[in-house]
């Protein structure tokens, strides 16, 4: 079974700032996906980014991106220039490949953005 | 971008009564869709995962005759809570798996279930 690790509960930046969020998981496949999900006060998740196991290159996605190392199994996300809007728990989530995959989601890391 | 709606998105019901839930892709098709529930300030669990025309894959310890699933259409499935008791009140989110993009699940905004 997969199982997949946020080891800070809590983390806090200030406007413009850059910070990054942790995740590492456990797997035996070789091909898999990796995705940050946001959930704002609202409750409503919403996708961050995606990366693909098989695919050296690290996602971007404006200015979200991550630090994919698949020896290491730790795929952290880097959040630049934050911003209030910003402010969410971030939950890393790890998915198989096939046409059912069910996410397994770590513990989140709840992100506070200052003025 | 692909759209899931969640209906509806707060109940309140007395115990011993049932509940429906609605979860519809809007702009694609969507043979599976998932269920989970959502404890305050913790992660989510999935409860189980809806495959269209065919039954549920419940999750083990989530009861099947306590959270019935329907996914009779490629773009609804439903989740009924039957004979609802307060241990049963919590937020409850679906998502929908996009054919396309494969993989990526996107989901609704979620139900806030309070139950009396």
């Amino acid at each position: 079974a997969q199982t997949v690790t946020q080891s800070q509960p809590e983390m806090s930046v200030q406007e413009a700032e850059t910070v990054t969020l942790s995740c590492t998981y456990d797997t035996s496949e070789n091909n898999y996906y990796l995705f940050w999900y946001k959930q704002p006060p609202s409750r409503q998740m919403i996708l961050v980014i995606r990366q693909e196991a098989y695919k050296q290159q690290n996602a971007t996605e404006n200015r979200f991106s991550v630090n994919f190392q698949k020896a290491a199994k730790s795929f952290s996300l880097k959040i630049s220039d934050s911003q209030l809007g910003d402010t969410a728990m971030y939950f890393c989530a790890f998915g198989r490949t096939g046409t059912a995959s069910k996410l397994t989601f770590g513990t989140g890391t709840r992100l506070q953005v200052t003025l | 971008g692909a759209v899931v709606s969640q209906h509806p998105s707060w109940v309140i019901c007395k115990s011993g009564t049932s509940v429906k839930i609605e979860c519809r892709s809007l702009d694609f098709q969507a043979t599976t869709m998932f269920w989970y529930r959502q404890f305050p300030k913790q992660s989510l669990m999935l409860m189980a995962t809806s495959n269209e025309g065919s039954k549920a894959t419940y999750e083990q310890g989530v009861e099947k005759d306590k959270f019935l699933i329907n996914h009779a259409s490629l773009t609804l499935s439903t989740l009924t809570v039957t004979s609802a008791h307060p241990e049963d009140s919590s937020f409850y989110i679906c998502s929908a798996r996009d054919q396309q993009t494969k993989n990526i699940q996107y989901f609704g905004a979620g139900t806030r279930l309070s139950v009396l």
